[in-house]
């Protein structure tokens, strides 16, 4: 069955990074994007950007260029997002979700279970 | 960036009601629309895409309808197990954007 494992919570300070990372099984890997999707306490869900796992290819909301990088390894069928220069609005759950390649299919149809970041001096 | 806007935010029904969520958006997205349930403590659950198609093991009493910038979630005959916020989803363009959530709630 299709899994999207995440990493473990996080606490760390304003101005530091944090990497998290979504490991993926029962699905062939580089067939499909890995998505980056945020839940701040009590609010709605905000999308990051994505990786393209089987090109490298990464597509991003312009409100996190320059602050997130999304990566992949295909020789462990991971995913990962790095976010930098944290603030305490960026504390929130993590979720990486998957979606088809195919323009037309961009719904996430797993999700992983979530990876809490708290930023908090 | 597509705004999406979801209406109520709070819906309050017993077991047995139909209720109707609606979600608009700030331009054309055809149908191009996901529908997601969220139980507190949980990831999203994938219920519908392309407006109105049911996710395979999704109850017959969710359906979805609409095109362009209106859409609809309607649940039949609420059942205990679907108290849970919904949230909508365009994935007609980049950035992809959700409505800010609709929280079904018991009466």
């Amino acid at each position: 069955q299709v899994q999207l494992v995440q990493s473990g919570a996080e606490v760390t300070k304003p101005g530091a990074s944090v990497k998290v990372s979504c490991k993926a099984s029962g699905h062939t890997f580089t067939g499909y994007y890995i998505h980056w999707v945020r839940q701040a306490p009590g609010q709605g869900l905000e999308w990051l950007g994505l990786v393209n796992t089987g090109t490298g290819a990464t597509e991003y909301a312009q409100k996190f260029q320059g602050r997130v990088t999304m990566t992949r390894d295909t020789s462990i069928s991971t995913a990962y997002m790095e976010l930098i220069r944290l603030g305490s609005d960026d504390t929130a759950i993590y979720y990486c979700a998957r979606t088809i390649t195919t323009p037309g299919y961009l719904f996430f149809d797993y999700w992983g279970q979530g990876s809490l970041v708290a930023v908090s001096s | 960036d597509i705004q999406m806007t979801q209406s109520p935010s709070t819906l309050s029904a017993s077991v047995g009601d139909r209720v109707t969520i609606t979600c608009r958006a700030s331009q054309s997205i055809s149908r191009w629309l996901a529908w997601y349930q969220q139980k507190p403590g949980g990831a999203p659950k994938f219920l519908i895409y392309k407006a109105s198609t049911l996710e395979n093991g999704v109850p017959l009493r969710f359906s979805g309808s609409g095109s362009g910038t209106e859409f609809t979630l309607t649940i039949s005959s609420l059942q205990p197990d679907d108290f849970a916020t919904y949230f909508c989803q365009q994935y007609n363009s980049y950035p992809l954007t959700f409505g800010g959530g609709t929280k079904v709630e018991i009466k």
